[in-house]
């Protein structure tokens, strides 16, 4: 079982659907991540959020929109993608504290939402 | 920024036998290294990890040993069992402040262990 939950699944979309990927996660961490996966490669950074404020973008591309309505939640809106986006997508999770007295937490990634677009 | 290298790229060995995974980093002022599988399909699960006011770290038939003079640092496992089989990511950081959990993952190392 993984304290990360990650929903949908799977998501078929197309160029001009809108969709949105949904995580979850009741560890009480406060550092919240967005990370994209293709076939046989490593975790490639998205977004980070930090205390529910966007901190870290990696210059990705604004159809890629993301969102931290609380602290046990994260979305990522989708929109206008092209095939080239598919691939998995990743949400983690890790302990932060206010005055970054504990140094490096481990993320915790969900299982993440297979995308493809046709 | 950080940049990892992960050797080798595939790796197969007999059942029982070890396995070494080895990982570079370039940036002095990385101080953690945490190592994660992922099995076909799944996620990425943290195994084991070290920070840089440690030499060797071990779990089990997993280890892990960092040099800092050299800046590398091994993934060592031992008696492999078929479920080891999986592909294996190094990863680096600075830890705490503005890097904010920014993980420098290497290109990571397909280990098959035959029956």
């Amino acid at each position: 079982d993984t304290e990360v939950t990650q929903t949908p699944k799977h998501l078929v979309m197309g160029m001009t659907n809108k969709k949105s990927l949904k995580c979850e996660q009741h560890m009480g961490h406060r550092a919240m991540y967005w990370y994209k996966q293709k076939a046989k490669k490593p975790p490639e950074l998205m977004f980070v959020y930090s205390y529910e404020k966007l901190s870290i973008n990696e210059s990705v591309p604004s159809r890629f929109s993301p969102e931290c309505p609380n602290s046990s939640l994260l979305n990522l809106h989708l929109h206008a993608l092209q095939p080239e986006d598919s691939a998995l997508y990743l949400c983690a999770s890790s302990h932060r504290d206010g005055k970054e007295l504990l140094g490096h937490s481990p993320l915790h990634f969900g299982n993440g939402t297979r995308l493809t677009v046709t | 920024g950080e940049n990892v290298e992960q050797h080798p790229s595939t790796l197969s060995v007999q059942e029982g036998d070890s396995a070494v995974i080895k990982c570079t980093y370039s940036d002095s002022a990385s101080n953690y290294f945490p190592w994660y599988k992922q099995e076909l399909g799944k996620r990425p699960q943290l195994i084991i990890d070290i920070r840089s006011n440690v030499g060797e770290k071990k779990d089990q038939r997993i280890a892990v040993t960092l040099n800092k003079t050299a800046k590398h640092f091994s993934l060592h496992i031992t008696e492999t069992q078929p479920e080891d089989s999986a592909v294996y990511f190094c990863a680096a950081s600075k830890g705490r402040g503005s890097t904010l959990g920014r993980l420098y993952f290497g290109r990571g190392t397909q280990l098959t262990v035959w029956p």
